[in-house]
């Protein structure tokens, strides 16, 4: 079955940037979505179709994607952005989904 | 606005059945379709599957495939997840989300709800 890998935790000071990667096969053709879930509340889309953002989500999150690899960038990550981010992709026959087994960031 | 209105908390026995619904408001259901996504206990989101409000069709995780069953009602704009056998691990937050038909990601989710599966 497909899977997608993030690393477990990332942990930067206030002002810094946080970077979240997430490495799948089948990123090379197909796009990468990130959300946002802080502690006990639904899931947000921060970036979708690798790069592009949400109306209402801050500058400061942007995604970028290059070969197996998709990455979400937090330029200048303050205490509000603690949470675990999860990326969502898709297998190369476009059929099965998955996400990501989550990062948990902390901005402290 | 776009909302999503999840049915309430639900605490089944080990080979029952559970169905969540997910009311739409806000937007054309039919222009768009429902995915639904659980998460167990301290563990990350996993998708299920997903249905299309428009002509029905669906998708499910393979590991669900037999015991889901994703529907809508265009009447009254709400779709519904059924999940038979119901074991311990299914304990989770199960929450549906609006899944935009061009890309098949989510944009808009509902609260989620919580199914208990204990003897």
């Amino acid at each position: 079955s497909y899977e997608l890998t993030q690393p477990p935790s990332v942990s930067v000071s206030p002002g810094q940037t946080a970077r979240i990667t997430c490495s799948g096969d089948a990123l090379p053709k197909k796009y990468a979505y990130w959300y946002q879930q802080k502690s006990g509340q639904a899931p947000v889309l921060v970036i979708y179709e690798d790069s592009k953002r949400p109306s209402g989500i801050p500058e400061r999150f942007s995604g970028s994607s290059s070969g197996t690899m998709a990455t979400l960038t937090i330029s200048g990550a303050q205490v509000e952005d603690e949470a675990d981010y999860y990326c969502y992709s898709t297998d190369s026959s476009g059929n099965r989904w998955v996400f990501g087994g989550g990062t948990k960031l902390t901005v402290l | 606005q776009v909302q999503l209105v999840q049915s309430g908390a639900e605490v089944k026995k080990p080979g029952a059945s559970v169905k969540v619904s997910c009311k739409a408001s806000g937007y054309t259901f039919t222009s768009y379709g429902i995915s639904w996504v659980r998460q167990a206990p301290g563990q990350g989101l996993e998708w299920m599957g997903w249905i299309s409000a428009y002509n029905g069709n669906t998708n499910y995780a393979q590991k669900l495939q037999g015991r889901v069953t994703m529907t809508t009602d265009t009447s009254t704009s709400t779709a519904y997840m059924e999940l038979r056998s119901l074991r311990s691990d299914d304990t989770a937050v199960y929450y549906c989300a609006r899944l935009r038909v061009v890309g098949h990601y989510m944009d808009v989710w509902g609260k989620g709800t919580t199914v208990t599966v204990s003897s």
